[in-house]
């Protein structure tokens, strides 16, 4: 069974500070990994990370992928308070439907 | 271009009772899925499609069903709701495996309460 891990559960930061949000997976036969941004309702999606391609960065935004421990990580520099959201991570196995696995997320708050 | 979308945004039933979540989507996916999400529980995948006629179970779907008549709709159904099932809802789609880039796009959800 494909199992996602996701750390801390919750953050709390001010704005300015850099955070670093942890994901490690079991999945077997590994096809990529995703994070998405949920704020008030749908999540939105920021990276994929797969085996062609283990950094990925958007503005202070950046992820990079660990294909040895099995894990990954987001970065935020300079958080401002919308970034304030559950940060969630899914697996894609290389088999079956494009279907994800999620980890239960990380709450992060940003206070000013 | 409106994305997915789900109807009802919020319903509240008494236990027992039946009702139909409907999820469209515009992009002409041909994968769609259905995911309940509760506190500290993430996303859960409950049913999906990948295509037109065709479903298959996710990891919890029991006391749900599904359909897939059209390709643009995936309607959800709970017979006999029970006060487990209070939950978000999310429906999402993505394109058909032709590419190792493929992510899923979400709807807005729906709050469901059973009493």
């Amino acid at each position: 069974e494909d199992k996602v891990v996701q750390s801390p559960l919750s953050l709390v930061v001010h704005e300015g500070d850099t955070v670093t949000l942890n994901c490690s997976y079991e999945v077997t036969n590994f096809r990529s990994l995703l994070w998405y941004k949920q704020e008030k309702k749908a999540p939105t999606f920021l990276f994929m990370l797969t085996s062609s391609g283990i950094e990925k960065k958007s503005g202070r935004l950046s992820s990079i992928l660990d294909k040895k421990e099995l894990s990954s990580i987001l970065n935020i520099t300079a958080t401002q308070t919308g970034d304030s959201a559950i940060y969630l991570c899914a697996v894609v196995p290389n088999s079956g439907y494009s279907t994800l696995t999620f980890g239960k997320g990380t709450m992060l708050l940003v206070s000013p | 271009n409106a994305g997915v979308t789900q109807t009802p945004k919020f319903r509240v039933l008494k236990t027992g009772q039946s009702m139909t979540l409907l999820c469209a989507q515009d992009m002409n996916h041909e994968y769609m899925y259905w995911y309940r999400q509760d506190p500290g529980m993430g996303l859960r995948l409950i049913h999906y499609s990948v295509g037109e006629g065709t479903t298959a179970k996710g990891e919890v779907p029991d006391g749900y069903n599904v359909s897939r008549l059209k390709k643009q709709n995936f309607l959800l159904g709970l017979e006999s709701a029970a006060p487990s099932q209070t939950s978000v809802y999310f429906c999402a789609s993505s394109r058909a495996e032709a590419s190792r880039e493929t992510t899923q796009y979400f709807g807005p959800g729906t709050r469901l309460l059973v009493l």
